[in-house]
């Protein structure tokens, strides 16, 4: 049964610790993205990947976050220096596409990581 | 860029009445349509997804959706609701980059 996996599935840290949350990919797939959801903002897009390279990652606050695919089977999400308002729910999800071709566009998601920041 | 609006942030039926979620989008060209749903404590599920040709999708659990392009909309119907459909409803829109967007969400409750 082919899923999206990430881990940790919960995380509690301190301010100004590092986290990182790791997602992997269902094979095959070439293209992930991670979400974050939050009550106020809901489902928010903070960065996708096709072929292990980012298309956009313009909804991911450059200062502290980063994200990145080390290989296929892995991608990444990096918080440093964490903050209590990172606190949320941050889906990966998967996919394989073709640029808006053969109607592909589809995400498979993981079931989160629930960061809390205190 | 696109975008997407679901006008109602909570919805409440009765057990057996028919449901209508509404959703908006906006976009420049034809757009990738979706609607997924959501579980407590779950990842996100495809119920069904729009690309071309027939404007009436059929999804899975009995849902379907219908585009209408003059009027930007994508609304979700279900003929008859079980207890099992409350949950939250997201639609979200996609372009030919494959970047899909969601809306807000729409929290289902079923009235026993």
């Amino acid at each position: 049964d082919a899923r999206v996996t990430q881990t940790p599935r919960h995380k509690v840290t301190e301010m100004g610790q590092e986290v990182t949350m790791r997602c992997q990919p269902i094979l095959g797939h070439n293209t992930v993205f991670w979400y974050r959801q939050t009550m106020m903002q809901g489902l928010e897009l903070l960065a996708y990947f096709r072929n292990r390279a980012p298309l956009d990652d313009s909804g991911m606050p450059k200062d502290r976050f980063s994200a990145e695919m080390p290989d296929a089977t892995l991608a990444t999400l990096k918080i440093q220096p964490s903050e209590p308002r990172d606190s949320a729910v941050y889906f990966c999800a998967s996919g394989f596409m073709l640029g808006g071709q053969g109607g592909n566009t589809e995400a498979f998601f993981g079931q989160g990581t629930r960061l809390t920041v205190v | 860029a696109q975008s997407v609006t679901q006008p109602d942030i909570h919805i409440t039926v009765s057990e057996g009445a028919s449901l209508e979620l509404r959703c908006n989008y906006s976009y420049g060209a034809t757009p990738y349509l979706f609607w997924y749903v959501q579980s407590p404590g779950q990842g996100l599920q495809l119920l069904l997804k729009y690309f071309s040709g027939d404007t009436l999708v059929q999804g899975i659990k009995g849902f379907e959706a219908e585009f209408k392009r003059s009027q930007s909309s994508f609304n979700l119907r279900k003929p008859s609701v079980h207890w099992s459909d409350a949950a939250e409803y997201f639609c979200a829109v996609a372009g030919r980059d494959d970047k899909i967007i969601f809306g807000k969400g729409t929290r289902l409750h079923i009235l026993p």
